[in-house]
């Protein structure tokens, strides 16, 4: 089963930023949160990941949360090609990290 | 580009025959994945390989068999026990896991098989 509880689906204006929530109340110490995107019919692409501290890459921030039980993927400005499926998963650091667990996501609607 | 490539992009098959996917990556990964995805679903664990020549089963693995020999290639054959083999198959890599690194994974387009 799925380690994180995400919206089934969400929608926002084009040019607005974007929070996606992520729960995950049974988070161990070891384990990375980690975002992914999914277009229809394409594998899902790489967003971000952080440990304990917010994160900021070319295409979104990651806001985690103190006690690490919940995190935020934070697009600035949504743009029509952000609609996508958006999975936030949990990966261990070592062997145990290789099994990846995908939940159904959040979709991710953006009107023009 | 250094990526992951899944061939062929549609594959249909009869009911009872054996079909092998493909998938070969250039980025210098030791590790490598296949996932199913089923419509509206998220991904499930098929096989995944740490290193050349060793593989681990995921949590779907019956039915499904695959090969390590090359670090580049880890094909996926699903075979005739496979009860629902029609579905959207995703091949993924990575850099080994360590305890003081964390890698993304990095997926190919996928292959979406249909059996009638």
């Amino acid at each position: 089963d799925a380690k994180t509880t995400q919206p089934n689906s969400m929608e926002s204006n084009e040019e607005e930023p974007v929070h996606l929530p992520c729960n995950h109340s049974t988070i161990s110490g070891t384990d990375y949160i980690h975002w992914y995107r999914q277009l229809p019919s394409q594998g899902p692409e790489y967003v971000i990941h952080g440990l304990t501290s917010n994160v900021n890459n070319r295409m979104a921030s990651l806001a985690i949360a103190e006690d690490r039980k919940s995190s935020t993927l934070i697009l600035h400005r949504a743009t029509l090609r952000d609609a996508a499926v958006y999975y936030c998963i949990l990966r261990d650091a070592g062997e145990y990290g290789n099994k990846l667990v995908f939940g159904a996501g959040t979709i991710l609607r953006v009107k023009s | 580009d250094g990526g992951i490539t899944q061939s062929p992009k549609y594959l249909f098959r009869k009911e009872g025959q054996n079909v092998t996917l493909s998938c070969e990556q250039n980025l210098n990964h030791d590790a490598m994945y296949w996932y199913r995805q089923d419509p509206g679903q998220g991904l499930r664990l098929i096989y995944y390989s740490q290193i050349v020549n060793d593989f681990q089963k995921g949590d779907i693995a019956e039915g499904y068999s695959v090969s390590r020999e090359k670090k580049e290639s880890f094909p996926l054959t699903v075979t005739s026990a496979q009860k629902n083999p029609t579905a959207f198959y995703l091949c993924a890599s990575s850099r080994r896991q360590g305890l003081s690194y964390n890698s993304p994974l990095h997926f190919g387009n996928g292959t979406r098989l249909t059996v009638t």
